[in-house]
């Protein structure tokens, strides 16, 4: 079953606006991190934000915001004032705590790939 | 300083030769993975590495052999290479506490011809 969803396969913004990218995830594990990346076209994996299953509020990093909504299982990163360098594919990706046969892997989504329109 | 190193970034191959990529990381983390990424930009963890214990081992085949000479490094090696293999595949590292993102290499575009 696919444990991480992010349902936009593609998004367009155009550009000094914000834009909501979906996730949605799957497990029974209480202790969890939520990661998002960035991945531009040079094909790098940048780390961008993080979200612990326990915080109490939600992460945010310059204009990166995650929108954390634990009942729902949902972590929507939130970038505000999109720039032409925001192109590129965005993951969300999830680390179990607890389970010993999976804390020590790192789960991805399938991406939404994000076009800022000048 | 690079934090996670993979060579080759890009390695052209023949289908049925043998081929390694090299990891190493100077972060001091006790895990590492490797990563197999598609066409379809699909990221999928295909091994995780403990203080140089295989913990995961995600139904790979078993051309595919990874090996963890020390904590620092886990190689890949492949078999026997076939077309499907062609993918990037990209080394991570990360720490036990869970609020710590992993950290990638830069990739190694393989393709198989």
């Amino acid at each position: 079953a696919q444990k991480i969803t992010q349902t936009q396969p593609g998004m367009f913004v155009q550009e000094k606006e914000a834009v909501t990218l979906d996730c949605t995830y799957d497990t029974s594990d209480p202790s969890y991190g939520l990661f998002w990346y960035k991945q531009p076209s040079s094909g790098e994996m940048i780390f961008l934000i993080y979200q612990g299953s326990y915080d109490q509020q939600n992460a945010t990093e310059g204009r990166y915001s995650l929108n954390f909504q634990k009942a729902r299982k949902s972590a929507n990163l939130v970038i505000s004032a999109s720039q032409l360098g925001d192109s590129a594919m965005y993951f969300c990706a999830m680390r179990e705590g607890l389970m010993k046969t999976s804390y020590d892997k790192v789960i991805f989504g399938p991406g939404t790939s994000l076009s800022v329109i000048p | 300083d690079t934090a996670v190193s993979q060579t080759p970034k890009y390695l052209v191959t023949q289908m049925g030769n043998d081929k390694s990529i090299k990891c190493e990381q100077n972060l001091g983390h006790d895990t590492m993975y490797w990563y197999k990424q598609d066409s379809k930009k699909f990221l999928k963890i295909m091994f995780s590495y403990n203080n140089k214990e295989l913990i995961i081992n995600e139904t790979v085949p078993n051309r595919f052999s990874p090996k963890s000479p020390d904590k620092a490094h886990l190689n890949l090696h492949i078999n026997s290479l076939e077309l499907g293999d062609s993918a990037v595949y990209f080394c991570a590292s990360s720490q036990v506490p869970l609020n710590t993102e992993a950290f990638f290499g830069q990739g190694t575009r393989l393709t198989v011809v």
